[in-house]
């Protein structure tokens, strides 16, 4: 079974500043896909990046863009300018795609509450 | 705006009442979701439809009864609950190749009395 952890319980930064959050995964499969979904305040999950594990070069989505080492089974998420509206829960997730015998379940680890101070 | 629409945002109910939690996404979408959230952590798989077909159910109690009417309605029917049912119920949806991210909606926010 696939696990994701995310050891970073909560962390902080200053605005305009960049952070980066942590997230490994066990697997033993070939081609997978990794995301970070953000679940502000508000509690609506949204997608901030999407990984495929065959594509060598890290996804990129504006001022986030992620370090995917796949050897390492580590998915990285880096945040560059910090903004307020940045404050948030951030979960990793895996998922094992359909057309090689996955469910679609996505994986969560626990989460990262991050935190943008003025 | 969220594309996948969750309705009643909040609801409080009795252990005795029946109520029923619905979402809907109008993106063709052919897979749907259901998620249960307890406070500070990740949202845990309950039940999946496929093509308005049951595919998975992550064992859970009766009391919870799904319903998938067609491919853009998703129910979540809910009967004699327990206090321990409060959390946040997450609705999600994706295209069912498998390789398309889940969109969820913003929850209903359920407490027990």
């Amino acid at each position: 079974a696939q696990t994701v952890t995310q050891s970073q319980p909560e962390m902080s930064v200053q605005e305009a500043e960049t952070v980066t959050l942590s997230c490994t995964y066990d697997t033993s499969e070939n081609n997978y896909y990794l995301f970070w979904y953000k679940q502000p305040p508000s509690r609506q999950m949204i997608l901030v990046i999407r990984q495929e594990a065959y594509k060598q070069q890290n996804a990129t989505e504006n001022r986030f863009s992620v370090n995917f080492q796949k050897a390492a089974k580590s998915f990285s998420l880096k945040i560059s300018d910090s903004q307020l509206g940045d404050t948030a829960m951030y979960f990793c997730a895996f998922m094992k795609p359909f057309t090689q015998g996955g469910s679609e379940k996505l994986v969560f680890g626990k989460g990262t509450k991050l935190t943008v101070n003025p | 705006d969220t594309e996948v629409t969750q309705t009643p945002k909040h609801l409080v109910m009795g252990m005795t009442n029946k109520k029923s939690l619905k979402c809907e996404q109008h993106m063709g979408h052919r897979a749907m979701y259901w998620y249960k959230q307890k406070a500070k952590k990740p949202p845990e798989l309950m039940f999946v439809y496929s093509y308005e077909k049951l595919s998975i159910n992550e064992s859970v109690p009766s009391r919870f009864s799904p319903e998938c009417p067609n491919s853009s309605l998703l129910n979540l029917h809910l009967h004699a609950l327990q206090p321990e049912d409060s959390a946040l119920y997450l609705c999600a949806s994706s295209h069912r190749q498998g390789t398309q991210p889940q969109h969820f909606g913003d929850g209903t926010r359920l407490s027990i009395l």
